[in-house]
């Protein structure tokens, strides 16, 4: 595997369920990314990373959990979500979190709460 | 508002033909980026622009930065199929922390 995985590609999940979103990066990174693209709202940040520590939660509503075990793993716990935070969701990763590095992108999860 | 505003938001054409889209702000920035998403996939970047009145040329693409670092266009020439795909300009700010903002994109189809 190479670049930026996110797995699952589609979810459907209810109200009242729990689920979790992946992503993994093999390129070395130290900085990761959720961002969050809705089809009426340009790409907005959610959460960035760097070396394991949380350095930036854009204002994300609680029902949205991150964690960040190492440099190479990232996830995205959803509980009691709401119909409208159907999006796609998008796992990025920079070397560092500085805005001049490269940003990669995986290719998201398709998430859609009924 | 958003910071970004990109135009068209939406562009059907016939392969063959050449176009330009924008990316404005009232915000001067230090730096802008163009990404490519193509359907199933996440953002790839194009190119970054870094110097006002730079123009860079990726094949049949080319990008310019406003003198004043406040807008960017892409213009292809000769599109082809294999353009098709929704296009995103991007720039730094800093909020707090360091971020990148994204425009809302121009959704391209180009039609053989």
């Amino acid at each position: 595997e190479t670049g930026v995985t996110q797995t699952p590609r589609h979810l459907v999940m209810g109200m009242t369920n729990k689920k979790s979103l992946k992503c993994e990066q093999h390129l070395g990174h130290n900085a990761m990314y959720w961002y969050k693209q809705s089809a009426k709202k340009p790409l907005e940040l959610m959460f960035v990373y760097n070396f394991k520590e949380q350095t930036e939660n854009n204002s994300v509503p609680s029902r949205f959990s991150p964690e960040c075990p190492n440099s190479s793993h990232l996830f995205l716990h959803l509980h009691t979500l709401q119909p409208e935070d159907s999006a796609l969701y998008l796992c990025a990763s920079s070397q560092d979190s500085g805005y001049t590095d490269t940003q990669y992108f995986g290719p998201g999860t398709r998430l859609t709460v009924l | 508002t958003q910071l970004l505003e990109q135009s068209p938001q939406f562009l059907s054409i016939q392969e063959g033909e050449n176009l330009t889209v924008y990316c404005n702000s009232s915000s001067v920035f230090s730096s802008l980026q163009w990404y490519r998403q193509e359907p199933g996939e996440g953002p790839v970047l194009l190119v970054t622009v870094v110097t006002g009145g730079e123009v860079k040329k990726l094949k049949r693409l080319t990008f310019q930065f406003g003198d004043a670092r406040k807008d960017s266009s892409l213009h292809i020439t000769a599109a082809q199929p294999g353009d098709t795909g929704l296009y995103l300009c991007a720039g730094p700010i800093i909020q707090g922390a360091q971020k990148l903002v994204f425009g809302q994109g121009t959704r391209l189809t180009i039609n053989p």
